[in-house]
């Protein structure tokens, strides 16, 4: 059972428009959440982060948006850059109830086409 | 600069051979972890540990084994090496308090012949 989802295998944009990356979770215990990127033969980089308790996390380009009630957050990245093409993971932890594994996605591949 | 780093980076094994990776990481974090990534499944959990003597099983553990005598190392064994344990290995470690992100290692990529 797939507790966290990542629908999309892969989706392509325009160089300076946005991309949007969707994540749904299926376990209400979830209380962080995370996105990673991954290029080719490197390992996963964290990118950004956010916590139940806030709906809305920026930094810089990148900003992750939480809705709890429809266990659903997205990745938004403005403008998109070629340099942004990479597979991205998000992942999720329940902190608060003493795990701290993450439960990672099967990834969305994003090219960014100049 | 902390890091955390895998042994070795390519690995080609015969079926039925015991290979072990290694994963040692200078954060002094307690918590690590072994992820596989293969195609159409994302990054599964083997196994992780939350501090010395400690290991737990994650999703998918069956043919895996790990031992944490340190903080530093979690070396990830193969008892018995199949072709569908053919894939790319990553391992991770994180602090313990709330709220934190976990760093990977550069992946070690095994070819189970």
């Amino acid at each position: 059972d797939q507790q966290v989802k990542q629908n999309s295998p892969s989706l392509s944009v325009q160089e300076g428009r946005i991309s949007i990356l969707n994540c749904d979770y299926t376990n209400s215990m979830f209380d962080y959440f995370l996105w990673y990127k991954k290029y080719p033969a490197e390992g996963p980089t964290f990118l950004i982060s956010i916590s139940s308790i806030k709906d809305k996390n920026e930094d810089g380009r990148f900003t992750v948006f939480l809705n709890k009630s429809a266990k659903h957050l997205s990745l938004h990245i403005v403008p998109s850059q070629p340099g942004d093409s990479a597979v991205y993971f998000c992942a999720a932890s329940s902190f608060t109830s003493g795990t701290y594994k993450y439960i990672f996605g099967t990834g969305t591949r994003l090219k960014v086409l100049a | 600069d902390a890091e955390i780093t895998q042994s070795p980076r390519h690995k080609i094994t015969e079926t039925g051979r015991q290979v072990t990776l290694a994963c040692h990481q200078t954060w002094n974090h307690n918590n690590m972890f072994w992820y596989r990534q293969d195609l159409g499944h994302g990054l599964r959990l083997i196994h992780y540990s939350y501090g010395v003597q400690d290991t737990n099983k994650g999703e998918v553990s069956d043919g895996y084994s790990v031992s944490r005598s340190n903080t530093e190392d979690l070396p990830l064994t193969l008892e018995s090496a199949a072709s569908s344990q053919t894939s790319v290995y990553f391992c991770a470690s994180s602090g313990q308090g709330l709220n934190t992100e976990a760093f990977f290692g550069q992946g070690t990529r095994l070819t189970v012949v």
